[in-house]
């Protein structure tokens, strides 16, 4: 079956560094979704990207959705205390249907300061 | 809008125990979802639902019963309790089966 997989699982930085996170699906996507947890709390949606090679940035975030529509990315710079949790990438297939949304294992962030 | 709502918190049961997690949203989505959350394995899909009316099995659906018979509720049945049960559980919701918003989560202990 589609696996969405996500590296690293764990990344440890002192505050003020970058820090990226990847995700590779073994199928083409219909878009893809980021989503964030704090400790202790519930996933939370970020930014969904939908066409190839699309960029979006929030502040410190910046998302990239691969040319072939099978990776995706999310760079922090710089970062800051509060970006300490969880960051999941959740896959679509195309046909859109909730049992083909996938989710990777995530990446967690832990921040020095 | 109080969004998408889970009870219990936290819940300990014994091996073999029934019981039923509730989740119900007033965003009147129609795609709601039930996922499980474990060190290490992130979001795996239990069930999920398109409508009132209508559910299907995600991932790892064996040993959990879904019903919606209502757009806001979509509970999630665990017929006989087992150690392998013990997770995080969380309910969400979404418009065309997109953005996911996720109620705050049942902390299930199954000794």
């Amino acid at each position: 079956g589609q696996q969405v997989m996500q590296i690293p699982q764990y990344q440890h930085v002192q505050e003020g560094e970058d820090f990226t996170t990847y995700c590779n699906s073994s199928t083409t996507l219909s878009n893809i979704q980021w989503y964030k947890q704090r400790p202790g709390g519930h996933p939370v949606f970020l930014i969904q990207l939908v066409k190839s090679g699309e960029v979006k940035k929030q502040k410190r975030l910046t998302f990239q959705f691969g040319e072939a529509k099978k990776n995706s990315s999310l760079h922090i710079t710089a970062t800051q205390t509060t970006d300490v949790g969880t960051y999941f990438c959740a896959g679509m297939n195309y046909g859109g249907s909730q049992g083909n949304l996938i989710f990777g294992k995530g990446t967690k962030l832990s921040v020095k300061p | 809008n109080a969004g998408v709502t889970q009870t219990p918190k936290f819940q300990v049961l014994k091996t073999g125990q029934s019981m039923t997690l509730q989740c119900a949203q007033d965003m009147n989505h129609e795609y709601m979802s039930w996922y499980r959350q474990d060190p290490g394995m992130g979001l795996r899909l239990i069930h999920y639902s398109v409508g009132a009316g209508i559910t299907d099995q995600g991932e790892v659906p064996n040993g959990y019963n879904v019903s919606r018979s209502t757009t806001e509720d979509f509970p999630l049945r665990l017929l006989s309790a087992a150690p392998s049960q013990t997770s995080v559980y969380f309910c969400a919701s979404s418009y065309g089966g997109q953005t996911q918003y996720f109620g705050p989560g049942t902390r299930l202990l199954v000794l």
